[in-house]
């Protein structure tokens, strides 16, 4: 399995609250991602990483930022959490073999915004 | 991407072999497809991948068109364990994104 971990895996937070989600691998993988999943949707990109500091939005990026000061972490940050934004997010690392698509999940943290 | 499209949902019997079908009309030349599922709450699970050609692992195959406008995922001898949601990609860059897929429900 790839090294891939997500901190917190639960988290529970009252509107208006900063949140960071953390992703963290062991695999030097270049390209890092952060996606939301909530029923009937699928899931849906934020935010993508591909190298230390290049970062780019995805199709649902409004309400969030990212940072990635060195290879192994990816932080998704919450600036003032909002009940829409109650959700589970999962990170992904990109293997890179054989083309684009394959990638590695977290096992998702869960976010609750009361 | 290339657009996806696939069943919302699918039976199959134990045992049985289960053939999940994408529709990949607007693909170009070099873009892969790529399968996932995801079980559950857990995150999604890479399964195989393929350009042109066929492909086999010891989760699936993977079989293409000619024309490469479609695929099918074969599952050849369906456990309860394979119930989950199967996602088919064809992505073009590194923005890769998933529709609802097709939620499989192996019955015994």
């Amino acid at each position: 399995d790839a090294g891939i971990t997500q901190s917190p895996r639960h988290k529970v937070t009252e509107t208006g609250t900063p949140v960071t989600l953390r992703c963290h691998q062991t695999e030097n993988h270049r390209y890092m991602y952060w996606y939301r999943q909530d029923p009937g949707h699928g899931l849906r990109l934020i935010h993508y990483s591909y190298g230390v500091k290049d970062t780019d939005k995805g199709e649902v990026s409004d309400g969030y930022s990212v940072s990635r000061s060195k290879t192994e972490d990816f932080l998704l940050t919450l600036e003032s959490a909002t009940s829409s934004q109650t959700s589970v997010y999962f990170c992904a690392i990109s293997g890179l073999r054989g083309g684009t698509g394959e990638l590695f999940f977290g096992e998702g943290s869960r976010l609750t915004v009361l | 991407d290339a657009k996806t499209t696939q069943p919302t949902s699918m039976d199959c019997a134990e045992g049985r072999a289960a053939n999940l079908p994408c529709n990949h009309s607007t693909i170009s030349g070099n873009e892969y497809v790529y399968w996932y599922r995801q079980i559950h709450s857990q995150g999604p699970q890479y399964i195989i991948h393929g350009l042109k050609n066929n492909e086999t692992n010891e989760m699936a195959s993977l079989i293409i068109t000619e024309d490469r406008k479609s695929s099918t995922l074969i599952l050849p001898h369906a456990t309860l364990r394979d119930t989950a949601v199967y996602y088919c990609i064809a992505p073009n860059d590194y923005k890769l994104s998933f529709g609802a897929g097709t939620t499989v429900t192996v019955r015994a």
